[in-house]
């Protein structure tokens, strides 16, 4: 079975530094791996996914991720933090073989400060 | 224009009571689901239907039903609440494969 380790469940960052979510992949063959955000009561949002084209993403709201085979890795990442991104944000992986669900990891919420 | 659209968004009910959350979506997407979110905001698979044929089916109490009566609508009935019922439960749809889902803004149920 498939499944995503987020390392962190919480991550405290300063305005405009780095951002980096960490998600780590269990699965036979590279699957599809997605980064969603959830803001406070509300649904979750997709911020970018991977289905084994270009290796590294680009998302919505300046984040990106990184498809590392050797790693089996997908971490995200924000060169600068804003205010706004302060969510929870889950990593989540879909086979690419038969079947479509969607497994999460247990999420990272992210604290951003002034 | 919500494209996934979850009624409603609060539910507050005593025990032993039966509940119903519709779901409804206009993507055109061929599959619906529903997860649960518990208070660690874990989140949880529980039914996936695809053009009103159950697919997923988790280990979910029998307590819960779903319904699909197009494939724009997945509603989830539970009967008998319990007090571990209480999360939130999240409605979702999606085209096909490797394009993720688009997720509703959720159901908060909890259950006194």
């Amino acid at each position: 079975a498939q499944s995503v380790t987020q390392l962190g469940s919480h991550v405290s960052v300063s305005e405009g530094a780095l951002v980096l979510l960490r998600c780590n992949y269990s699965s036979s063959v590279p699957p599809y791996l997605f980064w969603y955000v959830q803001y406070p009561n509300q649904g979750l949002q997709l911020l970018l996914k991977y289905t084994s084209a270009a290796t590294l993403v680009k998302g919505i709201n300046g984040f990106e991720a990184e498809f590392k085979k050797s790693e089996t890795s997908f971490h995200l990442t924000k060169p600068s933090a804003h205010m706004s991104d302060a969510a929870e944000y889950f990593c989540a992986v879909s086979p690419t073989g038969g079947g479509n669900k969607l497994t999460f990891g247990t999420g990272t919420q992210l604290k951003v400060e002034l | 224009d919500t494209a996934v659209s979850q009624t409603p968004k609060y539910l507050v009910t005593q025990m032993g009571n039966d509940k119903s959350i519709k779901c409804e979506q206009n993507l055109g997407h061929d599959t619906m689901y529903w997860y649960k979110q518990d208070s660690k905001k874990f989140l949880k698979i529980m039914f996936s239907y695809n053009n009103k044929e159950l697919i997923i089916n988790e280990t979910v109490p029998n307590r819960f039903s779903p319904k699909s009566p197009d494939k724009a609508h997945l509603n989830l009935h539970i009967n008998s609440l319990e007090l571990g019922d209480s999360a939130v439960y999240f409605c979702a749809s999606s085209p096909n494969k490797g394009n993720g889902y688009t997720f509703g803004s959720g159901t908060r149920l909890t259950v006194v």
